[in-house]
């Protein structure tokens, strides 16, 4: 199993711009996470999804939008990149049940100028 | 919503001897709390995790305690080696984990030889 794979590593965007932050995983995870982290700091939970259609908005989801159409894969979307949006975004997945560990993807580094 | 508070902020310890890392938590319905050792540019990565049933819980050189009354759990590293050098993040969750976890803001520790 490959786990949580994220794409792409590295971005840079222009402010105003949009992109999406791809993460899948092939664990068949129903729960899946997209959190931020900014320089010196934890995380944040920005989304999250508890199954393909539902999704749910964490501690800091302005600016984003996510989507689960299936099982494996949980885009988010920056529509109006803003510098603000500066940071490393994580995606994670769990099984679901009961108290079980969040797995983590590589990270996308994004920086907006 | 939870608030994690996670200190100290830095610790540097010789080789050898052992680091204690604390965090509270505010929300009496958290009932999972794991640990996650980050190093520079990498994913968080999963090292030890607690529930609220457990008071305590071992693994070689890690331990960690839970104290439901007081709302706080420690992370306890005997024997410190150089690799045991990174960034550690307490997490806490209402959901088991299952809707996102909180962070703390992490503690850099460094091991001096």
């Amino acid at each position: 199993n490959a786990g949580v794979t994220q794409t792409p590593k590295f971005r840079i965007l222009k402010i105003g711009q949009s992109m999406t932050l791809q993460c899948t995983q092939d664990m068949n995870h129903n729960y899946m996470y997209w959190y931020r982290q900014d320089p010196g700091m934890g995380l944040k939970l920005i989304y999250y999804s508890v199954g393909a259609g539902i999704t749910d908005k964490g501690e800091v989801p302005n600016g984003y939008n996510v989507s689960r159409s299936t099982t494996e894969d949980f885009p988010l979307r920056l529509e109006l990149a803003a510098p603000s949006q500066t940071s490393v975004y994580f995606c994670a997945s769990n099984i679901g049940t009961g108290n079980q560990p969040q797995h983590f993807g590589d990270g996308t580094r994004l920086s907006i100028l | 919503g939870e608030n994690v508070e996670q200190h100290p902020s830095t610790l540097s310890v010789q080789e050898g001897d052992s680091a204690v890392i604390k965090c509270t938590y505010s929300d009496s319905a958290s009932n999972y709390f794991p640990w996650y050792k980050q190093e520079l540019g990498k994913r968080p990565q999963l090292i030890i995790d607690i529930r609220s049933n457990v008071g305590e819980k071992k693994d070689q050189r890690i331990a960690v305690t839970l104290n439901k009354t007081a709302k706080h759990f420690s992370l306890h590293i005997t024997e410190t080696q150089p690799e045991d050098s990174a960034v550690y993040f307490c997490a806490a969750s209402p959901g088991g984990g299952a809707d996102g976890l909180t962070f703390g803001k992490g503690t850099h520790l460094i091991i001096q030889p």
